[in-house]
């Protein structure tokens, strides 16, 4: 299985800030690489697909990098609804496995 | 929209069969992989399989001896059975649409809201 490793694990960040998370594969995946956005009580939504390419309908200040092993989401300018759990997945190959998560808190 | 909404028991003894259906709606199920999630606070995300409307499947090798995964096309409709459960497969259970275009690869577009299974005797 192809591990995937996100630090950290949690972060306090403040309204405005920029936010980088990282996402680590434990073998090279190209750019088979998505972000998820969960609050507490719902399910994960998609925000960043093929590494870099945002989902419809999230905001500009969400943004993917990376190839290989090695991803970052980053987050321009934080907002109050950003508060939430972001997880990267990968889609390489069966099976489909996540990072533990990292809390962006306040 | 595409929505999707899992169905099943909450509660399941241990040595049971856990079973769950996600209802498709505002779309066909044809053309796309259907996903099982599950997610605990020890383990948290875990794929389960998917099936495409044809009829094919892939499992996770951690379940595969006690995982089936079916679709029923006519009522846009898939469902998930895992056997033998034990406390271990407590778990809020999601089901997903993994899509996919001709040069970008799988996701999970579409979700739905998600089922906790408790596995308590």
């Amino acid at each position: 299985d192809i591990q995937m490793t996100q630090s950290p694990s949690s972060l306090s960040a403040s309204v405005g800030d920029r936010v980088s998370i990282s996402c680590r594969a434990s073998q090279s995946i190209n750019t088979y690489l998505n972000w998820y956005q969960q609050k507490a009580g719902k399910a994960p939504k998609l925000l960043i697909y093929a590494a870099s390419i945002v989902q419809t309908g999230v905001p500009s200040r969400f943004s993917g990098s990376g190839s290989g092993t090695d991803f970052t989401l980053a987050i321009s300018s934080l907002q109050p609804e950003d508060f939430a759990t972001y997880y990267c997945q990968q889609s390489l190959s069966t099976p489909k496995t996540f990072g533990q998560g990292t809390k962006v808190e306040l | 929209q595409v929505q999707l909404q899992e169905s099943g028991p909450g509660l399941v003894k241990p040595s049971e069969t856990l079973s769950l259906t996600c209802t498709v709606s505002g779309g066909s199920i044809n053309g796309y992989y259907w996903t099982w999630i599950r997610q605990t606070p020890g383990k948290g995300l875990e794929w389960i399989g998917h099936i495409f409307p044809s009829g094919t499947t892939t499992y996770n090798p951690s379940l595969k001896s006690r995982v089936a995964i079916s679709v029923d096309t006519s009522k846009n409709q898939f469902s998930l059975r895992l056997t033998s459960v034990t406390a271990a497969d407590t778990a809020v259970y999601y089901c997903a649409r993994d899509n996919y275009g001709a040069t970008t690869p799988y996701h999970f577009d579409f979700w739905g809201h998600g089922t906790l299974v408790t596995v308590s005797s």
